[in-house]
């Protein structure tokens, strides 16, 4: 079946890059996501990326996405400690509507002062 | 602003009672998920409704049924709750077709069961 995975932690200094990454093996995914949860709180969307795109930009932010190698990247430049969250990775099938989406692991960012 | 509202922040609840989560979305959505989140496991998908009065069974059903009486609501319930059900569970929205899917996430539910 489909799945995605992620590393479970990432440690970076305030102002570093972040680099999160993230493998999918469904072939046929037309959109893939990353979603933020702020301790206490539920997800929220931060960014998206089509398939037939190679990479976002948004602010800080950039995706890549590699699809030959079914690996997706989010990158957070200048990391600030208000950016510690879990980072989850989410991919959509190409199953018409019924818009289920499969997580990955989570990824714990921790952003030290 | 959209919304979507779990009426329960966290719970406790005894082995072998009965358990309803509830979800109001404010969006018309059509589409309504329940998943369950559990360290190093991330979110897996428990059902989900694309319509009213509809359901689907998604990874990990079992132990679980779920109730769409209407559009706006989506209600979860532990019919036995045991204790391997403490989790966090997290009620989503989306409209399908058109956009890009985004899935709208409500606070979250923290059942602990002892």
């Amino acid at each position: 079946g489909e799945d995605v995975e992620q590393s479970l932690f990432l440690s970076v200094r305030e102002g570093d890059s972040s680099v999160i990454n993230c493998t999918y093996t469904d072939s046929s995914s037309t959109y893939l996501y990353w979603y933020k949860q702020e301790p206490g709180a539920g997800l929220q969307l931060l960014t998206y990326i089509f398939s037939n795109m190679d990479m976002k930009q948004d602010q800080r932010l950039t995706v890549l996405l590699n699809k030959k190698d079914k690996h997706l990247s989010l990158r957070i430049a200048d990391t600030q400690t208000g950016d510690s969250a879990i980072y989850f990775c989410a991919e959509r099938g190409d199953e018409s509507n019924t818009g289920k989406l499969i997580f990955g692991q989570g990824t714990t960012l921790q952003v030290k002062p | 602003d959209v919304k979507v509202t779990q009426s329960s922040r966290y719970l406790v609840k005894r082995t072998g009672e009965k358990v309803f989560l509830e979800c109001v979305q404010d969006m018309d959505h059509e589409n309504m998920f329940w998943y369950r989140q559990d360290p190093g496991l991330g979110l897996r998908l428990i059902y989900f409704s694309y319509d009213v009065k509809m359901k689907e069974k998604g990874d990990i059903p079992e132990g679980y049924s779920v109730s769409r009486e209407k559009k706006e609501r989506f209600s979860l319930i532990l019919e036995s709750a045991s204790t391997n059900q403490t989790s966090m569970y997290l009620c989503a929205s989306s409209s399908p077709g058109g956009g890009n899917g985004e899935l709208f996430f409500g606070e979250g539910s923290r059942l602990t069961v002892l």
